[in-house]
């Protein structure tokens, strides 16, 4: 059971590329969730879904998009990178509506875009 | 517009001292979370209150929820080091279907 994980763990991009990070959860969770943490601001939720096939924006979405095609995988792209999003990506995941109703932490992805 | 204010952001203090956490939120919410960050580490859930008047305790921490006052305090007795990182609390309004709103973090340094 390996719980939340996020590929890749580290990525430098130039201005202007762009790129796909993936998050995969083994807990068969409903919910799951992208966030950036940045110094000083706390973790800001960028997309969510609640199932899948669903997805939603959250406070942060500008500059991403997301996909969930199998309820396991939540993708986040980045089509055309700013260095403003130089940040730490973590993906989470619950199950929902029932208990346990903890969310669940990937190890992050730390991207630096210059 | 959830808002959820932490306080103190920086905290610095001595082993085997008492101290809190203070988490204020401004609109009504169904849950309440705390977690711990070490450095350039993921986050470790810590705990999840649900109700008006919950306390849940885990070893030297401990921590209430007052709704009325939209309120949340995670407590730390007699500090040690190992308890040094960054806590953040969270709160959810929409049963977490809409993700979790984030204070900026309470970064404690205890001290031998």
């Amino acid at each position: 059971n390996a719980g939340v994980t996020q590929t890749p763990k580290f990525r430098v991009l130039k201005t202007g590329q762009s790129m796909t990070l993936l998050c995969a959860q083994d807990m068969n969770h409903e919910y799951m969730y992208w966030y950036r943490q940045d110094p000083g601001m706390g973790l800001r939720l960028i997309h969510y879904s609640v199932g899948e096939g669903t997805t939603a924006k959250g406070e942060v979405p500008d500059g991403y998009n997301v996909s969930r095609l199998k309820k396991q995988n939540f993708l986040l792209g980045l089509e055309s990178a700013a260095p403003s999003q130089t940040s730490v990506y973590f993906c989470a995941s619950s199950y929902g509506w029932d208990t346990p109703y903890e969310q669940y932490f990937g190890p992050g992805t730390r991207l630096t875009v210059t | 517009e959830l808002k959820v204010e932490q306080n103190p952001l920086f905290l610095s203090m001595q082993e085997g001292k008492n101290y809190t956490i203070y988490c204020n939120y401004s609109t009504t919410s169904d849950r309440l979370y705390w977690y711990r960050q070490d450095p350039g580490k993921s986050l470790e859930s810590l705990f999840v209150l649900l109700s008006n008047g919950a306390v849940k305790q885990e070893g030297r921490l401990m921590a209430s929820l007052d709704t009325k006052a939209r309120l949340s305090t995670l407590h730390i007795t007699a500090a040690v080091h190992d308890l040094s990182a960054t806590y953040f609390c969270a709160v959810s309004s929409g049963g977490g279907a809409d993700g979790l709103t984030f204070g900026k973090g309470t970064h404690l340094i205890i001290q031998p």
